[in-house]
């Protein structure tokens, strides 16, 4: 069964608009939650990541917040670009490896 | 900074073949995993490689096997081809020193099997 469980399943915004991304996960030993930005045909890229002792971090124009009581956590991308069109997956992770999410594929419109 | 380099990048086989495929990781990095993607799904781990020895594995069956090898590099073998091992099949390489260290993918195999 799938441990992290991401939504929506896909996005559309406008140019300089905000995409989000929510996920859910419920096991309480997971203590690393990165996001990772896949283009067709390459392989996954670490965009952020987040550790759970920290409610929210910022990477240019993407921002984790993490909600440990409610076992969630969200990616905002800020002012969004075409060249942020792509598909977008959460993780978690405890000794060593990693449960993606489902992705999220965002669509930046001009 | 030569980043995480899979081969071959595109594989066919038939049914009740066997596959081998090959990474070598980022430089520094002495740590290997391996995720099976299949087409519009988050990868799925299968195992992970650290001083030549299976460190962890997922849930997949026996006929998935690997190998590390002494330069840190791998290769992931699949007996008995199935139609539903058709996937993109990804490395990823981090270091072992410290919890957590970021995984960073190779751009994958992808496997058809006929």
């Amino acid at each position: 069964q799938q441990q992290v469980k991401q939504s929506p399943q896909s996005l559309i915004v406008q140019k300089g608009g905000i995409s989000i991304i929510n996920c859910a996960y419920e096991n309480t030993a997971f203590d690393y939650f990165p996001w990772y930005q896949q283009f067709p045909g390459k392989g996954p890229a670490l965009l952020i990541a987040i550790r759970p002792d920290v409610s929210e971090k910022k990477e240019g124009r993407f921002t984790i917040s993490f909600n440990k009581s409610a076992k969630q956590f969200s990616l905002h991308i800020m002012d969004s670009q075409p060249g942020d069109s792509a598909t977008y997956f959460c993780a978690a992770s405890n000794d060593y490896k990693l449960s993606f999410g489902a992705g999220t594929t965002v669509t930046v419109r001009a | 900074d030569a980043g995480v380099t899979q081969s071959p990048t595109h594989l066919i086989k038939t049914r009740g073949q066997q596959v081998t495929l090959r990474c070598s990781p980022k430089s520094g990095h002495d740590t290997v995993s391996w995720y099976q993607q299949a087409l519009g799904q988050g990868p799925q781990f299968i195992f992970q490689y650290y001083e030549e020895e299976e460190r962890q594995r997922g849930n997949f069956p026996d006929r998935f096997s690997g190998h590390q090898f002494p330069n840190y590099s791998s290769e992931l073998n699949v007996n008995a081809l199935l139609l539903g091992d058709s996937a993109l099949y990804l490395c990823a390489s981090s270091l072992a020193r410290g919890l957590n260290q970021p995984q960073h993918f190779g751009d994958g195999t992808r496997l058809s099997i006929l």
